[in-house]
């Protein structure tokens, strides 16, 4: 297990369809975070899971934004009727909370960027 | 609501030379993170200052936390050109652990 995964790394759409991506988290890893990230931008919390139970949400989460890990381990993340201001990158993030406060570790993937035509 | 600022927003520097990013914070916390982002790559941890008065130092990059302040510094000596890239500073908030990012600081470092 190399670290967080994250797929796919490139999505290109046409306003008005839906995406769905995918990150595998490391093995051990309780937590899991979303993040978006728009052009010249810092990333932007959206949600966290721990194990399978999604415990906070952003209010940048529309109603058109799911996410969801079913078995607490690989997470979805799916947007319906997509916007081009959804374009950007999705980053997810995991971490194990004992090792979290001790460490401060919090590990994230490749990213998968999102363009909406 | 927390906020976190960050300057300069663009620096560009001379290599050899030595430069200060500044890091500020609104609320409470006692843990920040500095990570580097290259263009379209996702973030690579650099520092995590756990606690006031945490020093860290890798290379030619050395960061600092005074959380009475609540300001990190991240401190370039003798800049290099691999050192090109954005630099987000973060601060964790609340229970979720969750972070909250700066509006980042791109380095571009010149020959």
């Amino acid at each position: 297990d190399t670290g967080v995964s994250q797929d796919p790394r490139h999505k290109i759409t046409k306003r008005g369809q839906n995406v769905t991506f995918r990150c595998d988290p490391i093995s051990e890893h309780n937590r899991l975070y979303w993040y978006r990230q728009t052009l010249g931008q810092g990333p932007e919390f959206l949600t966290y899971f721990q194990n399978e139970a999604q415990l906070e949400k952003s209010r940048l989460l529309s109603d058109r934004f799911s996410a969801e890990r079913p078995k607490g381990s690989f997470s979805t993340l799916e947007i319906q009727r997509t916007e081009q201001g959804d374009s950007a990158m999705y980053l997810c993030a995991s971490s194990f909370p004992r090792a979290f406060h001790r460490t401060g570790e919090l590990f994230f993937g490749e990213g998968s960027r999102l363009t909406v035509l | 609501e927390l906020k976190v600022e960050q300057n300069p927003l663009f620096l560009s520097m001379q290599e050899g030379k030595n430069y200060t990013i500044y890091c500020n914070y609104s609320t409470t916390s006692d843990r920040l993170y500095w990570y580097r982002q290259d263009p379209g790559k996702s973030l690579e941890s650099l520092f995590v200052l756990l606690s006031n008065g945490a020093v860290k130092q890798e290379g030619r990059l050395m960061a600092s936390l005074d959380t009475k302040a609540r300001l990190s510094t991240l401190h370039i000596t003798a800049a290099v050109h691999d050192l090109s890239a954005t630099y987000f500073c973060a601060v964790v908030t609340g229970t979720a652990s969750k972070l909250t990012f700066g509006t980042g600081t791109r380095l571009q470092v010149t020959l």
